[in-house]
């Protein structure tokens, strides 16, 4: 089963409006971690914002927040006042507390392009 | 501060060769992962290093290999070139002061080498 699913995979906004990026993930483990990256066409990852399952409030990171509902077990990126910079790719990713690899690494979905139109 | 650089930037090899990418790791930063981005996918790990130790391994075939520096700098190799083996491939380092991670950690990645196996 996949860990992290992403089911957009494109997205429209227009300029200066919200847009939310959808994300669930799959997981036994009660402490995990989940991130939010974004990739711009240059190609690095940029970490955007993180949420731990132990956390009560949704996280918030300037115009980015995190929309968390653990029970149906996903972790929404909410993009507010868009700009024509924030079009790229965005990728969920996982972290769980008992890495099966030895290293605990991180898990990505798929991604979702999105695109701000002016 | 110097971030994640990664060198070199893009490489074309046939299949057979053999193929190595380097890494420079974020000054402070003890920790170096390497992810296999292939296209229209998000990136997959490969293996983690930790004080010059390989300390996790995802789902690649023994000819992945690498190497971590005493100066934290690492390197990813890849023997007997694939078709499939062409991808970006990502550095990501991080300063654990431990391993497993804690679910926190981030990781600052690189912008990748976009390795092509003609």
């Amino acid at each position: 089963a996949q860990k992290i699913t992403q089911t957009q995979p494109g997205m429209f906004v227009q300029e200066k409006e919200a847009v939310t990026l959808d994300c669930t993930y799959d997981t036994s483990d009660q402490s995990y971690g989940l991130f939010w990256y974004k990739q711009p066409s240059s190609g690095e990852m940029i970490f955007l914002i993180y949420q731990g399952s132990y956390d009560e409030q949704n996280a918030t990171e300037g115009r980015y927040s995190l929309n968390f509902q653990k029970a149906r077990k996903s972790a929404n990126l909410v993009i507010s006042a868009s700009q024509l910079g924030d079009s790229a790719m965005y990728f969920c990713a996982m972290r769980e507390g008992q890495g099966e690899t030895g290293a605990n690494n991180l898990f990505f979905g798929t991604g979702t392009r999105l695109t701000v139109i002016p | 501060e110097t971030g994640v650089t990664q060198s070199p930037t893009h490489l074309i090899k046939t299949r057979g060769q053999q193929v190595t990418l380097r890494c420079s790791s974020q000054s402070g930063h003890n920790t170096v992962s390497w992810y296999q981005q292939a296209l229209g996918q998000g990136p997959q790990f490969i293996f983690q290093y930790y004080r010059e130790e390989e300390n996790g391994r995802g789902n690649f075939p023994p000819r992945f290999s690498g190497l971590q520096f005493p100066n934290y700098s690492s390197e990813l190799n890849v023997n007997a070139l694939e078709l499939d083996d062409s991808a970006l491939y990502l550095c990501a380092s991080s300063s654990a002061r431990d391993t497993p991670f804690a679910t926190n950690e981030k990781l600052f990645f690189g912008s990748g080498t976009q390795l092509s196996v003609l």
